[in-house]
């Protein structure tokens, strides 16, 4: 009964430096979501999928790519860090049925240098 | 464009206190609304939803909330506050589309006075 799982949970990485951060979902949910939260401004949407092997912009999408090649995963890419990156970024899932809200992930704290 | 506004950041109650928590929002039809609580360092717990049907909504942890269309706003409340009720919450919109993308306000952190 896992849900969703982030990994890292924790990361510095340098200016210029890639990363890829893994999210894993056990509930063959068909939506996933990326978040970033930063503090007063709540979460924003990074980019999304709707299913395996697609992928959708969200409304801060700028310097992160992501991929959906298995429906239980989602990652989300870094390929150059830069400080603003610096976050806590949350991935969710939901089913086919918004009626359930999203289920959330407990999070990865990113630091760039 | 859907949004949401918290427009209170933070909130300090005192234990056994009542507690509201406003929220409006910014939808061109009737939206999918939610809460969300945020202990420290933890995700979000789904508190309550609103889809249709009775305004009034009941949740977990003894939380409610009521949807007002005239007045675009999805508030929470709990009667008497518990130590416990410390956390950060979210209200979030979300629209009745493709990718139901929901879109999060700010934030209102609740501080409990013992």
């Amino acid at each position: 009964n896992a849900g969703v799982t982030q990994t890292p949970k924790f990361r510095v990485l340098k200016t210029g430096q890639s990363m890829t951060l893994l999210c894993a979902q056990d509930m063959n949910h068909e939506y996933m979501y990326w978040y970033r939260q930063d503090p007063g401004m709540g979460l924003r949407l990074i980019h999304y999928s709707v299913g395996e092997g697609t992928t959708a912009k969200g409304e801060v999408p700028d310097g992160y790519n992501v991929s959906r090649l298995k429906k239980q995963n989602f990652l989300l890419g870094l390929e150059s860090a830069a400080p603003s990156q610096t976050s806590v970024y949350f991935c969710a899932s939901r089913g086919g049925t918004p009626y359930y809200g999203y289920t959330f992930g407990s999070g990865t704290r990113l630091t760039v240098v | 464009a859907q949004s949401v506004t918290q427009p209170d950041i933070h909130i300090t109650v005192s234990e056994g206190a009542s507690l509201e928590l406003r929220c409006n929002y910014s939808y061109g039809a009737t939206p999918y609304l939610f809460w969300y609580v945020q202990s420290p360092g933890q995700g979000l717990q789904l508190l309550l939803k609103y889809f249709s049907g009775d305004t009034l909504v009941q949740g977990i942890k003894g939380f409610e909330a009521e949807f007002k269309r005239s007045q675009s706003s999805f508030n929470l409340r709990k009667p008497s506050v518990h130590w416990s009720d410390a956390a950060e919450y979210f209200c979030a919109v979300g629209a009745r589309a493709a990718g139901n993308k929901l879109t999060f306000g700010g934030g209102t952190r609740v501080l409990v006075k013992p």
